[in-house]
């Protein structure tokens, strides 16, 4: 069974601190990526990766970094939490593009709260 | 600003009715299209793709995409009550990018 796993399902940290959302798949899929998921807004891509060490921004990266040393691990970082990353983040792995083609498979979610 | 629009509902229908959910995308250049179904507290996940005009049947469900109207449905026939949640329509714009509606909430009444 093809699986994305987030390590973890919740956080809560403070204002300020650095934040690790780790998140590693086992189908050898060459591109990974981390949405946010708020309510009324829907997914929302942070960042993608389409090979180990490649890194795109996505719609809102501010605040946000990744990181890609592994094919199979893909980390998102917040530098210094703030109260509006409050959200559900989800990591999502996909395989080749052909023809447009980008079946996401997602993880459980890590549901980060900042206080 | 590309964008995937959907009514978030909520849309009830009883058992055993059709449910049909809508949405429209405002890149012309998107070339594929996917419903994600999304249970509430749970990750989304894929139940139909679509790349070119027309209809695409997958048991209950159909998926239509009509480009010149740049608009794309959901059929769910025979509805059951284990088919309420939220359903994501999703646009990939290009390359690796696959851009999400809010989602429509579906409640299936028994």
């Amino acid at each position: 069974d093809v699986k994305v796993t987030q390590s973890s399902r919740y956080l809560v940290k403070r204002t300020g601190e650095k934040v690790f959302l780790e998140c590693v798949q086992d189908m050898d899929h060459e591109n990974m990526f981390w949405y946010r998921q708020d309510p009324g807004l829907g997914l929302r891509l942070i960042y993608f990766s389409y090979d180990v060490k490649m890194k795109e921004k996505g719609d809102i990266p501010e605040g946000y970094s990744v990181s890609r040393e592994k094919k199979e691990r893909f980390s998102l970082i917040l530098e210094s939490a703030s109260t509006n990353q409050t959200s559900m983040y989800l990591c999502a792995s996909s395989g080749t593009v052909l023809s447009g083609a980008n079946v996401l498979t997602f993880g459980a979610g890590s549901r980060l709260t900042v206080l | 600003q590309k964008e995937v629009e959907q009514n978030s509902g909520p849309l009830s229908v009883p058992e055993g009715a059709i449910a049909s959910l809508n949405c429209t995308y405002s890149d012309r250049g998107s070339q594929s299209f996917f419903w994600y179904r999304q249970y509430s507290g749970k990750s989304p996940e894929l139940i139909m793709s679509i790349y070119s005009n027309g209809d695409k049947e997958d048991g209950r469900f159909t998926a239509q995409l009509n480009k010149a109207s740049q608009y794309v449905s959901l059929l769910i026939r025979d509805s059951q009550p284990s088919d309420s949640a939220t359903y994501l329509c999703a646009a990939n714009t290009g390359g690796f990018k696959t851009i999400f509606g809010a989602g429509t909430r579906l409640f299936v009444k028994a």
